[in-house]
Formats: C-alpha cells, sequence, structure tokens
C-alpha cells in the first residue's frame, strides 16, 4: 500500500532563516505531488506541484520554491523565512489520471 | 470561475441531529466532487467524492447531494456524532494532467453531545 510522510512535524523558525521540509511517498512510482499550505482556520492553498522529476508548476508567487529531486521526494523550501509563512503545510499525492489527492500527515511551522 | 464557495463557515448539531454543508461552483468542466474530513493537526482524508452523472451518494452516515443546474452539491451527515466534529472541505477538479483540486474555504463543524 501508499504512504506518505512529512517532516518534521513542527518547525519553529526565526524570521529570515532557510526552510526546508520534505515529503516522500512509498508503495508507488512517478505520483503526481502537491505542496498546499494551510493558515489557522482557513483553506487549503495549492503552492506547487509536480508531475515529474525536476518539473515543478507554482501556483503562487512567493517566499517559496519547491523541488523534485527524486521520483517520490519534494521538498519544499525557503531561503528567508518571513512571519506570513508560518501554517500548516501539506503534502498530497496521486497518480496518472486520478483525481483523489491523498494527504500527508502535515508540517506545523511558526515563524517567530 | 476556479472558485469553489463553501457555506456555513462553521456549525454546531445536537448529537443525532443532520450536519448540512453546501458548496456552489461555476466552472461547468468540473467533473468530480469530493469531500474531505479534516481533525485538528491532521492531514484531510478523503470522505466521499461524487461525479455529475448521478445527483445522490451515500456513503454509510454521509450523502452527497448533487445539482448540476444549479451548479452546487451538499453533503449531509445524518446521526451526527461527537466524533463527526472536524472540518469538512468540499472540492472540485476538472482532471487535466495534474488533476489540482479547487477547495472550498472550509466549515468547522462541532457535534454536541
Amino acid at each position: 500500500s501508499q504512504t506518505i510522510h512529512q517532516w518534521p512535524a513542527t518547525l519553529v523558525q526565526p524570521v529570515g532563516s532557510p526552510l526546508s521540509l520534505e515529503c516522500t511517498v512509498e508503495g508507488t512510482s512517478n505520483p503526481n505531488l502537491y505542496w498546499y499550505r494551510q493558515a489557522a482556520g482557513r483553506g487549503l492553498q495549492l503552492l506547487f506541484y509536480s508531475v515529474g522529476i525536476g518539473q515543478i508548476s507554482s501556483e503562487v508567487p512567493q517566499n517559496l520554491s519547491a523541488s523534485r529531486p527524486q521520483d517520490r521526494q519534494f521538498i519544499l523550501s525557503s531561503k528567508k523565512l518571513l512571519l506570513s509563512d508560518s501554517g500548516f503545510y501539506l503534502c498530497a499525492w496521486n497518480w496518472g489520471r486520478q483525481e483523489t489527492q491523498y494527504f500527508g500527515p502535515g508540517t506545523r511551522l511558526l515563524v517567530l | 470561475q476556479q472558485q469553489v464557495k463553501q457555506s456555513p463557515q462553521s456549525l454546531i448539531v445536537q448529537k443525532g441531529g443532520i450536519s448540512i454543508i453546501n458548496c456552489a461552483y461555476e466552472n461547468t468542466a468540473f467533473d468530480y466532487f469530493p469531500w474531505y474530513q479534516q481533525f485538528p493537526g491532521k492531514g484531510p482524508a478523503l470522505l466521499i467524492a461524487i461525479r455529475p452523472d448521478v445527483s445522490e451518494k451515500k456513503e454509510g452516515r454521509f450523502t452527497i447531494s448533487f445539482n448540476k443546474s444549479a451548479k452546487q452539491f451538499s453533503l449531509h451527515i445524518m446521526d451526527s456524532q461527537p466524533g463527526d466534529s472536524a472540518t469538512y472541505f468540499c472540492a472540485a477538479s476538472d482532471g487535466g494532467a495534474t488533476n489540482k483540486l479547487i477547495f472550498g474555504t472550509g466549515t468547522l463543524l462541532a457535534v454536541q453531545p
């Protein structure tokens, strides 16, 4: 069966520091991968998606970037965090033309 | 046109009551409508989904009602239980190369014992 992992689970970072969040999927190959941000009490904002290694599409211009160095690995990064980057970051995957997305457990980021 | 509008923002229901959450969309190309359930501190999980070729889909206590002409769909939770207390998101997709989902803003449901 397929599993999706995210780490770290929680992160507290100072403003201006770099960021690296990791997402990996097990049990499948060539998944579509997605990064979402969820602000406190708000909906899900799609940040990036990837349909293959090295293929990244950005949905919202911002302080963040994404990379997909391996087939089942998706990384969310920032060179300098802003206070507004605080939130709950969710990674999701699906495969091929499948429409259902499966979410990971999330990373809670607090920028102080 | 890509938005999915969800209401209410929050909902309080007594145990055993019916919870109803509504969503509306504009893009007629949407052809897949899932509902996700999210507990605090967890990722959303697929609850139930429907396609526009049917008007209703039921799975246990959860039912999706779909009105294609009105471009609206709703989630009904029958016999609501305290364990149903969570945030519910509707979403829509038009398929395509990436199968992106457009999410509603969420409804925080509290079922009181």
